[in-house]
């Protein structure tokens, strides 16, 4: 079964770019039915949706963060990326990726989710 | 971008059936049936329990059930056992092409 899996720094500076990469196993990206999405969770709060990418490459951002936001797919990896610049205290969070189904917006499965903390 | 409004939390005894809510506008939850229910045990993955207002992926207990009435969602978990007790979150499409998720809802089995 399709399987996900996050990797990147736990911890990024005031002012850079957190940048983590999720791994799809199992299953191929290029699958017509699905989008791949990220999804973060803060210390003590709800799941906030931060977006999704299709393997074509087409995006659907949060509003709240598409200024700072990018995400790319590498199919020839079967991997998906997110890039947040200029983050601060308040990006803080378990950043979990998802396989979502197109046209329906559910996800499964999700990845373990990664700790990003952003400190100086 | 505002959240789906959850209770903080829900508690219940073994065997008794709770229910959470997830209130919305028409513009996400009253105006599609695009309303999934996620289950989130401490230091695990979400776990999809319910899609598309009150569809049940294979291998979910029939004791959670979903339902909708107008802007508000509803996740019906009958027959409460300890292995219940979790966050459960709900996720909805919304009208500009995004996903808004609610607060989440801590399950404590009494």
């Amino acid at each position: 079964q399709v399987q996900l899996q996050e990797s990147g720094p736990g911890w990024v500076e005031p002012s850079q770019t957190l940048s983590l990469t999720c791994t799809v196993s199992g299953g191929s990206i290029t699958s017509g039915d699905y989008f791949w999405s990220w999804i973060r969770q803060s210390p003590g709060k709800g799941l906030e949706w931060i977006g999704f990418i299709y393997h074509s490459g087409s995006t659907y951002y949060n509003p709240s963060l598409k200024s700072r936001l990018t995400m790319s797919v590498d199919t020839s990896k079967n991997q998906f990326s997110l890039k947040l610049s200029s983050v601060t205290a308040t990006d803080t969070a378990v950043y979990y990726c998802a396989r979502g189904y197109d046209l329906l917006y559910w996800f499964d499965p999700w990845g373990p989710g990664t700790l990003v903390t952003v400190s100086s | 971008q505002s959240a789906l409004t959850q209770p903080a939390s829900v508690s219940g005894s073994p065997g008794q059936s709770i229910t959470i809510s997830c209130t919305g506008t028409s513009s996400d939850v009253g105006g599609y049936n695009y309303v999934s229910w996620y289950q989130h045990h401490p230091d695990k993955a979400p776990k999809l329990i319910i899609s598309n207002v009150s569809n049940r992926p294979s291998g979910v207990s029939n004791r959670f059930s979903g339902s909708k009435s107008g802007n508000t969602a509803s996740l019906t978990i009958s027959g409460l056992q300890a292995e219940d007790e979790a966050d459960y979150h709900c996720s909805s499409y919304r009208s500009d092409s995004t996903v808004v998720f609610g607060g989440g809802t801590k399950v404590t089995v009494l």
